[in-house]
C-alpha cells in the first residue's frame, strides 16, 4: 500500500489566495483526521470524518477553512482567503476506525507571505 | 479538556544507552494512548498503541507502559541506536487524539 498521500508537499502563496490541500487515505480506511503543526501549538486536530461524514470539526480555526470529503478515496481542506498566521505544516491522517491507529501522510508545508 | 504534557522536552545520549521518555495526561477517560515518532521534515509514523484496559506493548527494543489511574505512560527504548534520532510524541484518545510537544531525543555514536 502506498500509504497516506497528501498534494502538495510544498506551497506558497500570497495572503489572500485560497489554498487547496489534498489528500488521499489509506484504502479501506474510514476515517480521516486533519492536523496542523506549528512550533507554538504542536499537533492540533482540525476536524475528523467518518465513513465519509464530519464528526468533529471543533478545531476548525475560523470560517476561512472548510474541509470536504466526496468519496472514501478523497479529501481536501481549503483556506479561502490566506493568512500569514496559516503557514504551518498541514497533515492528513486515516485510520481502520476512529480510535485505532492513525497513519499520516508526509505532510503539506504552506507558507504563506 | 485534555492535556498532555511530555518530559522532557529534548535528550542526548550516548549509543548503548536504556533511556525513558515520560507522558503524562490529565483526564484519565481515555480509549487508548499512542506513541509516535516523528523525523525531522517527515510525517508521523505509529511506534506502540495501549488500549486502555492493558498495561503495556512491546514492540522490538520498544516498550511502552501505560497507567492511567495515575494519568501516566512511559517509552521505554533499550540499546538506543543513532538511527533512534527523532522527536518521540504521545497522544491520549478520549474521542480526538491530543498530542503532546514531544520529545527531541539525539543518540550520539
Amino acid at each position: 500500500d502506498a500509504g497516506v498521500i497528501q498534494s502538495p508537499r510544498h506551497e506558497v502563496t500570497e495572503m489572500g489566495q485560497e489554498v487547496t490541500l489534498r489528500c488521499k487515505p489509506i484504502s479501506g480506511h474510514n476515517s480521516l483526521f486533519w492536523y496542523r503543526q506549528t512550533m507554538m501549538r504542536g499537533l492540533e486536530l482540525l476536524i475528523y470524518f467518518n465513513n465519509n461524514v464530519p464528526i468533529d470539526d471543533s478545531g476548525m480555526p475560523e470560517d476561512r477553512f472548510s474541509a470536504k470529503m466526496p468519496n472514501a478515496s478523497f479529501s481536501t481542506l481549503k483556506i479561502q482567503p490566506s493568512e500569514p498566521r496559516d503557514s504551518a505544516v498541514y497533515f492528513c491522517a486515516s485510520s481502520f476506525s476512529g480510535e485505532g491507529t492513525q497513519y499520516f501522510g508526509p505532510g503539506t508545508r504552506l507558507l504563506v507571505l | 479538556k485534555q492535556e498532555v504534557t511530555q518530559i522532557p522536552a529534548a535528550l542526548s545520549v550516548p549509543e548503548g544507552e536504556n533511556l525513558v521518555l515520560n507522558c503524562s495526561f490529565t483526564d484519565s477517560a481515555i480509549y487508548n494512548l499512542q506513541w509516535f515518532r516523528q523525523d525531522p521534515g517527515k510525517g508521523l509514523t505509529s511506534l506502540l498503541l495501549i488500549q486502555s484496559s492493558q498495561r503495556e506493548q512491546t514492540s522490538g527494543r520498544l516498550n511502552a507502559s501505560l497507567d492511567k489511574s495515575s494519568g501516566r505512560s512511559t517509552l521505554y527504548i533499550a540499546a538506543s541506536q543513532p538511527g533512534d534520532s527523532a522527536t518521540y510524541l504521545c497522544a491520549a484518545q478520549g474521542g480526538k487524539l491530543i498530542f503532546g510537544q514531544g520529545t527531541e531525543l539525539s543518540v550520539k555514536p
